[in-house]
Formats: structure tokens, sequence, C-alpha cells
């Protein structure tokens, strides 16, 4: 099993480039997240969904776009790339919800110049 | 808002000793409480979690303490390793109908021959 597989690994943008952060999972699970880790802040949610066709919006949504049109893809897209976005990007996934545990992505690092 | 405060941010503990991190939570709805653990380079993983109907859980080395009353719980790493050196974040969530974890800020431990 591959788990929850996020590309690229790495990307640098310049300042109001656009991009969308890649997320697959191939365990079937109807949650899936984004979180963002900043140094010593921990991780804030972004996005969230519980099934396909429906997202919300987490801590920390200004400057991101999400869309869940099947169960195994939950794509990020960031329009208009700040310096504010500079961070790891991880995609989790759960089977139903918090008790099941999270599955994460191994991150994709992002650095907007 | 900082729903989940965890200390020490860092920490350094010897070979064989006791690691202990400690993180307070204010929503008094939180019903669940995870540890995950995060290697350099890796997405976090589930390492052991609590429900507030019990005081201790313990799993292999790892003991979670939980004091309601105080709002508190506790991660202990007996006999730890430097296998253990790695990230370590709380979190807590409401079980149902909250399908999202809020995590605290982070420990990197670091264990030392």
């Amino acid at each position: 099993n591959a788990g929850v597989t996020q590309t690229p690994k790495f990307r640098i943008l310049k300042i109001g480039q656009s991009m969308t952060l890649q997320c697959t999972q191939d365990m079937n699970h109807n949650y899936m997240y984004w979180y963002r880790q900043d140094p010593g802040m921990g991780l804030k949610l972004i996005y969230y969904s519980v099934g396909a066709g429906i997202t919300d919006k987490g801590e920390v949504p200004n400057g991101y776009n999400v869309s869940r049109s099947t169960t195994e893809d939950f794509p990020l897209r960031l329009e208009l790339a700040a310096p504010s976005q500079t961070s790891v990007y991880f995609c989790a996934s759960s089977y139903g919800g918090v008790n099941y545990g999270y599955t994460f992505g191994s991150g994709t690092r992002l650095t907007v110049v | 808002q900082q729903q989940v405060k965890q200390s020490p941010q860092s920490l350094i503990v010897q070979k064989g000793g006791i690691s202990i991190i400690n993180c307070a939570y204010e929503n008094t709805a939180f019903d669940y409480f995870p540890w995950y653990q995060q290697f350099p380079g890796k997405g976090p993983a589930l390492l052991i979690a609590i429900r507030p109907d019990v005081s201790e859980k313990k799993e292999g080395r790892f003991t979670i303490s939980f004091n309601k009353s105080a709002k508190q719980f506790s991660l202990h790493i007996m006999d730890s390793q430097p296998g253990d050196s790695a990230t370590y974040f709380c979190a807590a969530s409401i079980s149902f109908g909250n399908e999202k974890l809020t995590f605290g800020t982070g420990t990197r431990l670091t264990i030392i021959p």
C-alpha cells in the first residue's frame, strides 16, 4: 500500500505564481485534511473533507482552495503565492475521522521568494 | 487562539532516562487526546491516544497521563532510546461531529548516549 502520496516533495515559487499540491490516498478513506507546519507553530489545519464533493475550511484557509471530486484525491491550490505561504504542507487521511487516527503523507516543502 | 498548549519546545534526555512532555487544553468539550510522533522528513504518525474516562494509558514504554480537572495531559517515555529522538505533537478533538484535530506546537526530543 502506498498510503498517502504527496507531490511534489519540494517546490520554489515566485511571489504571485500559482500551483497545485497533489495528494492521493489508496486506502479508501473518506476523510482527508491539509495541514501546514511552521517552526514552533505546530500543525495548522487549512481545509478538510469528509467525503467526495464535501469540503470545509479549517483554521487558516486564506489564500488556498481545495476540491474533492473523488475519494482518492484532495488537491490544494495556492493562488497568488505570498512569502507567508512558505511552509511544509502535509496531507492526511482517515477512515472515519479522529478516532481512527490520521495517516500523513511525507509532505511538500514550499518556498515562496 | 491556542487551544492546546505544549511544553517544552525542546527536550534533551540521556539514554535510559524518562522523557516527559506536557500539554494543556482549554476546550472542555475535547474528549480525545492523541500523541503523534514525527521523524525528520516524514509526516507525523499516531503514537498513542487517550480518552478522559481513564487517567492513564500505557503502550510499551509510552504512557499518557490525563488530569481532567486540571485540563492537562502528558506523555512519558520510559527508558528513552536514541531511536525515540523525534518531534512529538499532542492533539485534542471532539470525537463526534467535529472531525478535526487541534495540534500543540510540538516538542523536539533528543536522546543522547
